[in-house]
């Protein structure tokens, strides 16, 4: 059972940077799947941040791609978002996912995080 | 940019009651879209992948179709424990992913 769990810190400043970690278990980040991030402002919809592809390639939403990035540590299976230059617009629910794919059929998120709630305030 | 729209944003309902809900992308998609259902405090769960493909082990009365701009997902029976909020979401062109705006789904 593939199994995904963010951590980092709950408050961040404004103007700071927020350094989030997604631990997998279950599947190997190495074996050729996408896996990204994606978030949730309180009471709103989602918004995906942006994946990366086991070989290293990493894809960003074009209205965040300025202030983020992804990065990967296969020693410890598990990859990183960093997001800077918070504001309070920032606040929302973090979620890490893998994305899953079948031949012909496309791609699709198939295993989430439970999700860390990250408030950018003073 | 692709934009996606839902309709309609909220429902409220009786339970065994057919909900149909749709997703309308600004431009083809061909069949590059899924559907996820969340429930409060949760991770949103996949049910339907490829516009019309079940995930395992998601119950029958959930189905989807369409393609194009033009998909609609259906709950065929509503049960109690159908009470979420319900994504659509676009793949194309990848690796860009988008979410439509959520549909809330209540018991009257």
């Amino acid at each position: 059972q593939v199994q995904l769990q963010e951590s980092g810190p709950g408050l961040v400043k404004p103007s700071e940077t927020l350094s989030l970690t997604c631990a997998v278990s279950g599947d190997s980040i190495s074996d050729g799947h996408y896996w990204g991030w994606i978030r949730q402002p309180p009471g709103k919809g989602l918004e995906w941040i942006g994946s990366f592809y086991h070989s290293g390639t990493t894809y960003y939403n074009p209205s965040l791609k300025s202030r983020v990035t992804i990065s990967v540590d296969t020693s410890k299976n598990q990859f990183s978002l960093k997001l800077r230059s918070l504001t309070a617009a920032d606040t929302a629910v973090y979620y890490c996912a893998r994305h899953g794919y079948t031949f012909g059929l496309g791609y699709y998120f198939d295993y989430w995080g439970q999700g860390i709630l990250v408030t950018v305030s003073s | 940019d692709i934009q996606m729209t839902q309709s309609p944003s909220s429902l409220s309902t009786s339970v065994g009651d057919r909900v149909t809900i749709t997703c309308q992308a600004s431009q083809d998609i061909s069949n590059h879209l899924n559907w996820y259902q969340q429930k409060p405090g949760k991770a949103p769960k996949l049910l339907i992948y490829h516009a019309s493909n079940l995930e395992t082990g998601v119950p029958s009365r959930f189905s989807g179709s369409g393609s194009g701009t033009d998909f609609t997902f259906t709950i065929s029976s509503l049960q109690p424990e159908d009470i979420a909020t319900y994504y659509c979401q676009q793949y194309d062109p990848l690796p860009l992913f988008t979410f439509g705006p959520g549909t809330k789904v209540d018991i009257k």
